[in-house]
């Protein structure tokens, strides 16, 4: 059981250039999601997803795209990176997206990505 | 508006004492949960203890403890007998619902603690 993965762990990009950063769970989790972290602002959600086929936006989804087709992978597209999206990436995954009450998020290790 | 409020941006404590982090938090709904995450130097985001908000009792964890005062709605880390593993940065978090029951965490903006030996 390798919980939430996530490759690769670090990345440098040149400003336009695109990327996938891959997001992978294999505990049958139906709810997964995307954060960045950026210093003095905490962890923000940019898109997350209730089960396969199904996505949705969070707090700062502009310039990202998702989807995802299967259970345990959501991976997180980046079309046309730019140097404001230089962040820490973290991929959490949790069993319910209907939010019971013992319900948990497991994070992933991170992707640090610079974009020059 | 702030959701989740961590006052402290950086708190010290001696190794073995106890120390307390505090978190408010706003909302609206009646049902919702509240955590602590611990994240390392080394950058990952540890689980640390969980509160519902109809739970009768503060969760323990371990050395870990949840003051939850509910009309105040905070939601304050304990950290008994601190130890120098202990040094991290430490988020609260809560946990939204949707009407359409899609939940979403929101996080602080966190808590560096410094464990002096």
């Amino acid at each position: 059981n390798a919980g939430v993965t996530q490759t690769p762990k670090f990345q440098v990009l040149k400003t336009g250039q695109s990327m996938t950063l891959q997001c992978a769970q294999d505990m049958n989790h139906e709810y997964m999601s995307w954060y960045r972290q950026d210093p003095g602002m905490g962890l923000r959600l940019i898109h997350y997803s209730v089960g396969a086929g199904i996505t949705d936006q969070g707090e700062v989804p502009n310039g990202y795209n998702v989807s995802r087709s299967t259970t345990e992978d959501f991976p997180l597209r980046l079309l046309s990176a730019a140097p404001s999206q230089t962040s820490v990436y973290f991929c959490a995954s949790s069993y319910s997206g209907a939010a019971g009450p013992t319900d948990t998020q497991y994070f992933g290790p991170g992707t640090r990505l610079t974009v020059l | 508006a702030q959701k989740i409020t961590q006052t402290q941006p950086g708190m010290f404590v001696q190794e073995k004492e106890a120390v307390t982090l505090d978190c408010t938090y706003d909302t609206s709904d009646p049902s919702y949960g509240l955590f602590w995450y611990k994240q390392p130097s080394s950058g990952e985001m540890i689980f640390l203890i969980y509160q519902g908000s109809y739970d009768q009792q503060n969760a323990t964890e371990g050395r870990y403890s949840l003051n939850f005062q509910k009309a105040r709605k905070s939601a304050n880390l304990v950290i008994s007998a601190s130890q120098l593993g202990d040094s991290a940065m430490y988020f609260c978090a809560m946990r939204e619902v949707s009407q359409g029951g899609s939940e979403k965490l929101v996080f602080g903006k966190g808590t560096k603690l410094t464990v002096n030996p």
